[in-house]
């Protein structure tokens, strides 16, 4: 499995501002995902982080609010735009590991509040 | 798309009881099946997957087909299972992983 960290753990904004959130893995992987977890709910995919090209939205998601960067197999970011206390959440990367596709490995999440 | 359904958003089992928790998907390939389990303070971890067909601390969970379930179960309950658990599909190539809402489980000492 691949070792995953996040920074901030958490962190506490005011509106209207932005967040950028990393993740590092310490391992080369294949797929990098970002997920947010609103309180109380479940995992909602935001995106596929793809290397040398533009991230892949899900449904709701747009790279205007959420802008995602993966300059390598190791490493991406997702900025939370001008934001809102609606997007109060835990953020959560996760990495499919080489030549396994399917088994998502999570990072520790990121909380965040915002005021 | 594929769907995953967990019916109870939270399940009370005391300690030494049978647990099961309840998993339905919708699919209409031959998706795979994965349980996440989240401790408190602890990142998402993965707890088992169908293909394995392993047990890990004393659960497993059968795929059936004909009913599009995937329940996990353990005979006996220990208070170290108190977590959240989530069911998860994938659907081959390069589809998102799919998770349910969670059921949380609070084992009663």
């Amino acid at each position: 499995s691949a070792v995953i960290s996040q920074k901030p753990s958490r962190d506490i904004c005011q509106r209207g501002t932005s967040l950028t959130i990393q993740c590092q893995v310490d391992s080369q992987v294949t797929m990098m995902f970002w997920y947010r977890q609103q309180p109380g709910q479940s995992l909602t995919l935001i995106a596929t982080a793809n290397q040398g090209s533009e991230a892949t939205y899900e449904s709701g998601f747009v790279i205007d609010k959420f802008p995602i960067s993966r300059p390598n197999l190791t490493f991406s970011t997702l900025t939370v735009s001008n934001m809102s206390p609606e997007d109060s959440s835990i953020y959560l990367c996760s990495v499919t590991a080489s030549g396994s596709t399917d088994t998502q490995y999570f990072g520790p999440g990121t909380r965040l509040t915002v005021l | 798309a594929q769907r995953v359904t967990q019916p109870e958003k939270l399940l009370s089992v005391f300690k030494g009881a049978p647990v099961e928790l309840k998993c339905n998907y919708s699919y209409s390939g031959s998706p795979e099946l994965f349980w996440y389990v989240q401790y408190s303070r602890q990142r998402l971890q993965l707890l088992l997957r169908h293909i394995s067909r392993e047990s890990i601390k004393g659960f497993t969970a059968d795929l059936n087909k004909g009913e599009t379930s995937f329940h996990l179960k353990k005979p006996f309950a220990q208070e170290e299972d108190s977590a959240m658990y989530y069911c998860a599909l994938y659907a081959g190539g390069n589809e998102k992983l799919t998770f349910g809402t969670g059921t949380r489980l609070t084992i009663i000492p």
